[in-house]
């Protein structure tokens, strides 16, 4: 089981913006701003979107946004695309080269 | 440019052993940890461990200390990811996953390997 809580699933109209969220605890999202974010496609390997909370990777959208509070990070993404169909996962640092990622949540288009 | 290719695809008997590979390139192998995650079919992502591979410094979730060892060859640039004795619930893709290193930031993983998937089946 994962010690980061995500929504199962989150879906939204093309244009629309949607948030995912990525709860932890003190030990982890709230006591680190390491949290990085990252999308995976069918079929595909994991792609890195955010890190440190809210920096966007190289070549990365800037309709690609993170935040934190607490315990609680975010992703939003904003003018929703198709290609933004996908799984999305967040993961942060526990400490001494330690990580843990979130259960992932899947993107639909309505 | 910065590659990680992963050895093929494993079918494996239950109890049989098991070393998966993932090849670096194109940065110095030795500055940065290289990690494994694995994702079971239609489930998430699990961080398995890491390796430093100036010095094989290790460290593992819990989940998996014991079940699985992680190490790292730095005169081929390879790392790896081996089991003494595979199991059907190990069937899974294995990523690995390079920890980035500079600019003042490395928690996150920049880039990830093709995956290798093991079925383990009697």
């Amino acid at each position: 089981q994962s010690a980061l809580t995500q929504p199962a699933s989150v879906s939204g109209s093309p244009g629309q913006s949607i948030t995912i969220s990525c709860t932890g605890t003190s030990n982890d999202v709230g006591g680190y701003h390491y949290v990085s974010w990252y999308q995976q496609h069918p079929g595909k390997a994991p792609k890195l979107l955010i890190f440190d909370v809210l920096n966007r990777a190289a070549g990365i959208s800037n309709r690609f946004s993170g935040s934190k509070s607490g315990n609680t990070a975010s992703l939003t993404i904003s003018g929703l695309q198709a290609e933004d169909e996908a799984d999305y996962y967040c993961s942060s640092f526990t400490g001494s080269s330690t990580f843990v990622f979130g259960p992932g949540t899947t993107v639909t288009l309505l | 440019e910065v590659q990680l290719v992963q050895s093929g695809a494993e079918v494996k008997k239950p109890g049989e052993s098991l070393k998966i590979s993932c090849k670096a390139s194109g940065y110095i192998f030795t500055d940065n940890w290289i990690a494994w995650v694995r994702q079971m079919p239609g489930i998430g992502l699990e961080w398995m461990g890491i390796v430093y591979p100036g010095d094989s410094e290790t460290k593992y979730s819990p989940s998996f200390q014991g079940q699985v060892s992680i190490s790292a060859d730095k005169s081929i640039n390879t790392a790896y990811l081996q089991w003494a004795s595979v199991k059907a619930s190990d069937s899974a893709i294995y990523y690995c996953a390079r920890r980035n290193y500079g600019s003042g930031s490395w928690n996150f993983f920049d880039y990830w390997g093709q995956g290798t998937l093991l079925t383990v089946s009697s």
